[in-house]
């Protein structure tokens, strides 16, 4: 079946670098690639997104890169702060179908100050 | 939160009981989604619903049943609650932008089945 795989499963970074989590996925119809950030406790909250029209987007200090040859993505968050501290998940349509996501199964990233 | 409500926000009883979770949106979303969330497996999708009436398995559909006989509320229905069905219980709904989807969770259910 359809899969996306997310690594690393953790992450711990100081204060100030640069945090870099990477998905793969099965399916090459996909055309949608959002990520998550889900603080302890609250419900998965949408930080950004991507769409296969597009190889890179940015958004402050986090960017999301996409390879549709090599079918995956990351998430690239610089200057890292405590309240990143959060876990990231990533998720990619089933049959290219926005609304049906898979997800990974998340990154637990720690910045410690 | 685009106007995504659930009830009830914790739940606790016993195996073999029947449950019900309610999903509730204000802004006349056509697609709403059931998900679990487990340690070491992510969220996982259990049924999605396409309009009023029509709705469809997901990943993780076993032991689970769904209704929308409404626009605005979505039901997941645990007929004979098991152990296994401990869990944290999403809703979402995808908001239409042109022709873009975006997926939003609503703030969870937390169940646990003794």
């Amino acid at each position: 079946g359809e899969n996306v795989e997310q690594h690393p499963s953790t992450l711990s970074v100081q204060e100030g670098d640069s945090a870099v989590i990477k998905c793969t996925y099965s399916d090459s119809a996909s055309n949608y690639f959002p990520w998550y950030k889900q603080e302890l406790g609250k419900r998965p909250q949408l930080i950004i997104d991507i769409r296969s029209n597009v190889g890179e987007k940015k958004d402050q200090r986090i960017a999301v890169t996409l390879n549709k040859t090599a079918k995956h993505f990351s998430l690239h968050i610089t200057e890292t702060q405590p309240e990143d501290s959060a876990v990231y998940f990533c998720a990619a349509p089933i049959g290219g179908s926005q609304g049906n996501l898979i997800f990974g199964k998340g990154t637990k990233l720690s910045v410690k100050p | 939160d685009a106007g995504i409500t659930q009830s009830p926000r914790h739940k606790v009883t016993e195996t073999g009981t029947p449950v019900t979770l309610r999903c509730h949106q204000t802004e006349n979303h056509r697609y709403m989604y059931w998900y679990r969330q487990d340690p070491g497996h992510g969220l996982r999708l259990i049924h999605y619903s396409y309009g009023v009436k029509d709705t469809d398995k997901g990943e993780v559909s076993d032991g689970y049943s769904v209704s929308r006989s409404k626009t605005e509320d979505f039901l997941l229905t645990l007929e004979s609650a098991t152990s296994s069905q401990t869990s944290v219980y999403f809703c979402a709904i995808s908001e239409y932008s042109g022709r873009q989807e975006t997926q939003y969770f609503g703030p969870g259910t937390r169940l646990l089945v003794l």
